[in-house]
């Protein structure tokens, strides 16, 4: 069984520029959720994707969007990179029916972003 | 007020203590109850999940629940260097289509 991987590790960006981070979820999931964790902090929720649409979002600004494709996999994007947009990004993969609760959500290893 | 508090810590315990981790919260529709561990600049893990009011053991572990109270706990019993992490707890009112709401983290440190 493979678990979530997640792609960058690392990235620095500057304000102003945009970014892309990927992830893989764990075989046999079809729900994708993204947090930001800053320092110190725990995970926020940034939003959920399920059988590729947004299936619930947290307080975020529009400038953060998502995609999941057919495979599962999905994508966090952050346009506008502010200072306060540096974090630990954790991709989390789940199951789900639609119609009974999920199993539990499993993490992935995250992207630390650095903003300049 | 905060949806999950948590105590940050930090703790520090001797090797072989019993450890308490704790979650207080206040949004009475939380039926899901996870303790995650997260070791420096990694993903967290899932330890522990339970539903509702109860205790769960799981080896070295338990997980207690009072849902009259709010109040969520971790019990690490005969404690290992290796446990030294930071302990989130995290709790949701549906598993699915629904969001995890995590406490900061408490920060365990077990002294061999």
């Amino acid at each position: 069984e493979t678990g979530v991987t997640q792609s960058p590790t690392h990235l620095i960006k500057t304000r102003g520029q945009q970014v892309t981070l990927r992830c893989s979820s764990q075989s046999g999931h079809n729900t994708v959720s993204w947090y930001q964790q800053a320092l110190g902090q725990g995970p926020q929720f940034i939003f959920q994707y399920y059988r590729e649409e947004e299936n619930g979002r947290g307080n975020f600004p529009p400038r953060f969007s998502g995609l999941q494709f057919p495979n599962y996999s999905s994508e966090l994007n952050v346009n506008a990179l502010e200072l306060d947009d540096s974090a630990l990004y954790l991709c989390a993969s789940s199951w789900a029916s639609g119609s009974s609760p999920t199993d539990t959500q499993y993490f992935g290893p995250g992207t630390r972003l650095t903003v300049l | 007020q905060k949806e999950v508090e948590q105590d940050p810590g930090p703790l520090s315990v001797p090797e072989g203590a019993i450890v308490s981790l704790n979650c207080t919260y206040s949004n009475s529709a939380f039926q899901y109850f996870m303790w995650y561990r997260q070791y420096s600049r990694k993903g967290p893990e899932l330890l522990m999940y339970t539903y509702s009011s109860g205790n769960k053991e799981d080896g070295r572990f338990t997980a207690q629940v009072d849902k009259s109270s709010k109040y969520i706990s971790l019990f690490i019993r005969d404690s290992q260097p290796s446990d030294s992490a930071t302990y989130l707890c995290a709790m949701s009112a549906f598993l699915s289509g629904n969001q995890f709401y995590f406490g900061t983290g408490t920060s365990l440190t077990v002294i061999p």
